[in-house]
């Protein structure tokens, strides 16, 4: 079975200073993986998701991950983060062939950003 | 085009009490998929549905029943309300498997 690890709970970044979000997987061959950003209150967003190809991937918001497939990795990076970008970070994973549409989710990131 | 709607915003129901929860899309999506949220944790698949008349079970199913009748709607019933199903639900959808899934805003329940 398919799982998602997110490593750290909480982090906290001062804005303007650099930030990677951790996500480790476990999934028995070439995974979907998706990272999407929840904001109190409100349903979850895509920030970017691969695929296929190039494993840098690039998002909205200034975000990248990047996937190594030989560490069973998906981490989140952005370079300057910014006041907004404050919210909790799912890492999920999607399976492909006859397990297709049951994607697992992460338990969060929850990310502050201080003045 | 509003996206994924979800009715309604907050419930609360009794112990044994029965609920429907409204989904709505309108993006002629296939797929549709119900999730839940409990706090501190990432959301769980509960049930999906890859087009009208066919559903299927995710990760927590038990307590709960779906129908998919349209493209557009796929409610989520829940029968014996038990505390253990207080969460917040979220309902999705995308015109593929592997597609971006589209959140509604979630609906909080609490049983009591």
């Amino acid at each position: 079975a398919q799982s998602v690890t997110q490593p750290d709970i909480h982090i906290t970044v001062s804005e303007g200073a650099s930030l990677e979000l951790r996500c480790n997987y476990s999934y028995g061959a070439t995974p979907y993986l998706f990272w999407y950003v929840q904001s109190p209150g409100q349903g979850l967003q895509l920030l970017l998701k691969y695929f296929s190809g190039d494993t840098l991937v690039q998002g909205i918001k200034g975000f990248e991950a990047e996937f190594k497939r030989s560490q069973s990795s998906f981490n989140l990076r952005k370079p300057s983060v910014h006041w907004s970008d404050a919210a909790e970070y799912f890492c999920a994973v999607g399976a492909r062939g006859t397990n297709a549409g049951k994607s697992t989710f992460g338990d969060g990131t929850t990310l502050t950003v201080k003045p | 085009n509003a996206g994924v709607t979800q009715t309604p915003k907050f419930r609360i129901l009794k112990i044994g009490q029965s609920m429907t929860l409204q989904c709505t899309q309108d993006m002629n999506h296939n797929y549709m998929y119900w999730y839940r949220q409990d706090p501190g944790m990432g959301l769980k698949l509960i049930y999906y549905s890859v087009g009208a008349g066919i559903t299927d079970k995710g990760e927590v199913p038990n307590g709960y029943n779906v129908s998919r009748s349209t493209t557009e709607d796929f409610p989520l019933r829940l029968e014996l309300a038990a505390p253990s199903q207080t969460s917040v639900y979220f309902c999705a959808s995308s015109f593929g498997l592997d597609d971006t899934q589209y959140f509604g805003p979630g609906t909080r329940l609490t049983v009591l």
